[in-house]
């Protein structure tokens, strides 16, 4: 069965430092790869996606995350967060595109001046 | 409107009460997808269409859930003798088609099972 973890239920950053949120996975195949952000009050919005190709994906917003088959990881990175990057933020991982996602617990993240 | 529409956005009822739950997606779209938010928790599929007919309801709790699409847009989540359990944020997306299609999310119905 396939199965999503982040790791890291609340990170606190400060505005300007860099950011790293770690998400692995379990899965037969190589799955579909997904970052999404909620902010409150407001739908779950993709940040990026990683369906096959170039394992360094870049997204909206200044993130990337990078596609590590050898340790299952597909951690989400901005070098430089801003305070309206203060949100929570899923991985998800499907089996064959957008049909059927399953999502991480999330992370929730805090960024202070 | 341009995005998925939930109405619904929130929803206050008593256990043991019938709710439905709609949600319009965006024009056009022919995949369309149920999800469940728990507190603290991340998005837990429950069924996706593919225009009118279910092609995956395996996420649905028991038999107290069912969704219906009838005419391959509007659909509507409806459950039975509610529970507190059932409390919850109910999000709809919907895509182009299924696979390589990015999905779309509204904003969610709040259930509230008091």
């Amino acid at each position: 069965a396939q199965s999503v973890t982040q790791p890291d239920i609340h990170i606190t950053v400060s505005e300007g430092a860099s950011l790293e949120l770690r998400c692995n996975y379990s899965y037969g195949a190589t799955p579909y790869l997904f970052w999404y952000v909620q902010s409150p009050g407001q739908g779950l919005q993709l940040l990026l996606k990683y369906f096959s190709g170039d394992t360094l994906v870049q997204g909206i917003k200044g993130f990337e995350a990078e596609f590590k088959r050898s340790q299952s990881s597909f951690n989400l990175r901005k070098p430089s967060v801003h305070w309206s990057d203060a949100a929570e933020y899923f991985c998800a991982v499907g089996a064959d595109g957008w049909g059927k996602l399953q999502f991480g617990a999330g992370t929730q993240v805090v960024v202070t001046p | 409107g341009a995005g998925v529409s939930q109405t619904p956005s929130n929803k206050v009822t008593e256990k043991g009460k019938y709710v439905e739950l709609r949600c319009d997606p965006i024009s056009g779209h022919t995949a369309l997808y149920w999800y469940r938010q728990s507190l603290g928790q991340g998005p837990e599929f429950l069924i996706y269409f593919q225009g009118t007919g279910a092609a995956d309801d395996s996420g649905l709790p028991n038999d107290r859930f069912f969704a219906v699409r009838p005419e391959g847009s509007v659909s509507t989540l409806k459950i039975q003798r509610t529970e507190r359990g059932d409390s919850a944020v109910y999000l709809c997306a919907s895509s182009q088609s299924t696979g390589n299609t990015e999905a779309f999310f509204g904003q969610g119905t709040r259930l509230t099972v008091v």
